[in-house]
């Protein structure tokens, strides 16, 4: 079965500061990969997937993320984050929809 | 609707008590499922329906855990003899077909168990 390792469970970030989260996955087959954002108090939003096609994936709100299958990665990058981007932010995979295994999470808190 | 609702949004309840937890579906969407977020942990995947049927329940973390889905629309989670280790967040998405990639969660159901 699939499994998500986020590798920093809380990442400290000035405003304006280029921001990298890391997602590692493990998978047998072919998946597709996800990434969700959970502000406070608030369900998950989805910020960008990937299908398949280009393994540079583009989201919502700035953030991108790269697909790549030798290193079995899809980590979350945004050149310059806000304060409004405070968040939790959570990886997931899935094999097929019907089991999608998310990762522990990554607490992303922006400072002035 | 527009999104995924649930309800309550926030429960407490007693330990020992059942309770249950309500998620209303975007209109259309045949897949739906449940999520539980404890916390300090990630999201942990309980159960999905296809329509009005479950195929794999062994998600749900023990016995007392049980969930129907009733007119391939809103669906219930059921825990009865509640206890302190169930409190947790309990997530509701659903996507258009159970093949589809994108799932659309709900704000989710804060338990709390005494």
């Amino acid at each position: 079965a699939q499994s998500v390792t986020q590798l920093d469970s809380q990442v400290p970030v000035f405003e304006e500061a280029p921001v990298e989260l890391r997602c590692n996955y493990s998978s047998s087959v072919s998946v597709y990969l996800f990434w969700y954002v959970q502000y406070p108090n608030q369900g998950l939003q989805l910020l960008l997937k990937y299908l398949s096609g280009s393994t540079l994936v583009k989201g919502i709100n700035g953030f991108e993320a790269e697909f790549n299958k030798s290193q079995t990665s899809f980590h979350l990058r945004k050149p310059s984050v806000h304060i409004s981007d405070t968040a939790e932010y959570f990886c997931a995979v899935s094999e097929k929809n019907n089991d999608m295994r998310f990762g522990a999470g990554t607490r992303l808190t922006v400072k002035p | 609707g527009a999104g995924v609702s649930q309800s309550p949004s926030n429960k407490v309840t007693e330990k020992g008590k059942d309770v249950e937890l309500r998620c209303d579906p975007i209109s259309g969407h045949t897949a739906l499922y449940w999520y539980r977020q404890s916390l300090g942990q990630g999201l942990e995947f309980l159960i999905y329906f296809q329509g009005n049927s479950a195929p794999d329940k062994s998600g749900l973390p023990s016995d007392r855990f049980s969930a129907e889905r009733t007119g391939g629309s809103v669906s219930t989670l059921t825990i009865q003899r509640t206890q302190q280790e169930d409190s947790a967040v309990y997530l509701c998405a659903s996507s258009l077909e159970w093949e589809a990639e994108t799932q659309y969660f709900g704000p989710g159901t804060r338990l709390l168990v005494l």
